[in-house]
């Protein structure tokens, strides 16, 4: 049973870079599609982007400039950095597993929200 | 807005069937698969249909989804009260290179 966890500060200071950490069991970091996917106070659900069992990544064009998703292989952890952020970057994002990039996202953690505020 | 159109709510009584529908272009739902996911309150989305049709076995056969060209469908039968969620719609979109999602619809059990 794959189970997914969101770490990382809360609270980022409008302009600053915001950064997240997924820890992930029950799996092979080299097996999946490691995702972001975020949702705004009582909005619907944006993806943010992936890293690819390869190392390969792809973004929302939207927040390209902005993001990078990378994976650390030996500590079977994935992370976002969104820099420049500012309140509309205020959101719960969550880190999802897709097993073939284009399929679905079969598993979610359980969310971490993080409030663009100084 | 969101690539993917879906009513903002829908609402039955328990032991109704409902219907929720998602609409998108040619470019993703009319060339690739649609998922949905089922958000309760407070909670994060867990996969409940996948491939239009398909559900991972934890989810009950009450759930069923369906696709047509550039639309797509879920409906739920045998309405529950723990069936009350939001419900998101999502496919592959081959013009952004990317995942889009639906609105969400707000499923009300009167």
């Amino acid at each position: 049973q794959v189970q997914l966890q969101e770490t990382g500060p809360g609270l980022v200071k409008p302009s600053e870079t915001l950064s997240l950490t997924c820890t992930f069991s029950g799996g092979s970091i080299s097996a999946y599609y490691w995702t972001w996917i975020r949702q705004p106070p009582g909005k619907g659900l944006e993806w943010i982007g992936y890293v690819s069992k390869g190392g390969r990544t792809r973004y929302n064009p939207s927040l390209e400039s902005r993001v990078t998703i990378s994976a650390d292989t030996s500590k079977k952890h994935f992370s976002l950095n969104l820099t420049s952020v500012t309140a509309a970057d205020t959101a719960v994002y969550f880190c999802a597993r897709d097993p073939k990039g284009d399929w679905a996202f079969d598993s979610w953690g359980q969310g971490r929200l993080v409030t663009v505020s100084s | 807005q969101s690539v993917l159109t879906q009513p903002p709510s829908a609402s039955a009584t328990p032991g109704q069937r409902v219907s929720i529908s998602c609409s998108g272009s040619s470019s993703n739902i009319g060339s690739n698969g649609v998922n949905w996911y089922q958000q309760l309150p407070g909670t994060a989305p867990k996969l409940l249909i996948y491939s239009n049709i398909q559900r991972p076995s934890r989810v009950p056969d009450r759930f069923s989804g369906s696709k047509s060209g550039t639309s797509a469908s879920l409906a739920i039968s045998g309405l529950q009260s723990e069936d009350e969620a939001d419900y998101y719609c999502s496919s592959w979109d081959d013009s952004l290179n990317g995942w889009v999602f639906g609105g969400g619809t707000k499923l009300t059990v009167l």
